[in-house]
């Protein structure tokens, strides 16, 4: 079983919509929690840490679910600008991270 | 802050030479660098770990002595792909850790674009 699963997608929405990503991941000790995004051909980009209180970033809400072991993103009023692969990513011990393989959004006019 | 810089960009190069790259911290002491290759549409492959002064840890499947890492410095990691071969032509990341708080997390370079003729 992989330490972090992701639907791959793509998700295809249109402009304006809300879209929600999920992750789960396998190890209970896991202990930071974060998504990217990365573009394609480039670098992944930090977008945000996800804190067991729920965190918000403008349009983004990142959410954290420890009974469960999963990680949620929530993109309200999706932009053309928002479409790229988002990176669900958790750190375990002795910094070790884990990726999962991303969820590909296509955000359509 | 937070600012991973990697040289070159892009390199083509012919096949049997060694390519090195180079992969900074800018603004942070970085005690955990990465090294990663993906490969078109496919997931970031975590090749190797290093901390600062010791020997970088392979993942499995990555041959240490075709892919030198050298972590001399808090701010400079070195990749260097020996004999390089079409096969090796690739997209290669690194990142950079401070790795101290909880919340700390991974900084990635811009990358290296490796094309092996």
């Amino acid at each position: 079983r992989k330490e972090v699963e992701q639907d791959p997608g793509p998700f295809n929405v249109p402009e304006g919509a809300t879209v929600a990503f999920n992750c789960t991941y396998s190890n209970s000790a896991s202990q930071s929690f974060f998504w990217y995004r990365q573009d394609c051909r480039k670098e992944p980009k930090l977008l945000m840490s996800v804190y067991s209180s729920g965190n918000e970033d403008g349009r983004f809400t990142a959410q954290l679910n420890r009974a469960s072991q999963y990680i949620s993103l929530l993109i309200r009023d999706s932009k053309l600008s928002d479409s790229a692969t988002y990176l669900c990513v958790v750190r375990g011990n002795f910094n070790k991270f884990y990726f999962g393989s991303g969820t590909k959004l296509n955000v359509k006019p | 802050g937070a600012v991973v810089s990697q040289h070159p960009s892009r390199v083509i190069c012919k096949s049997g030479t060694s390519v090195k790259i180079e992969c900074r911290s800018l603004d942070f002491q970085a005690t955990t660098m990465f090294w990663y290759r993906q490969f078109p549409k496919q997931s970031l492959m975590l090749m190797a770990t290093s901390n600062e002064g010791s020997k970088a840890t392979y993942e499995q499947g990555v041959e240490k002595d075709k892919f030198l890492i050298n972590h001399a410095s808090l701010t400079l990691s070195t990749l260097t792909v020996t004999s390089a071969h079409p096969e090796d032509s690739s997209f290669y990341i690194c990142s950079a850790s401070g790795g101290q708080a909880y919340t700390d997390t991974q900084y990635f370079g811009p990358g290296t674009r490796l094309t092996v003729l």
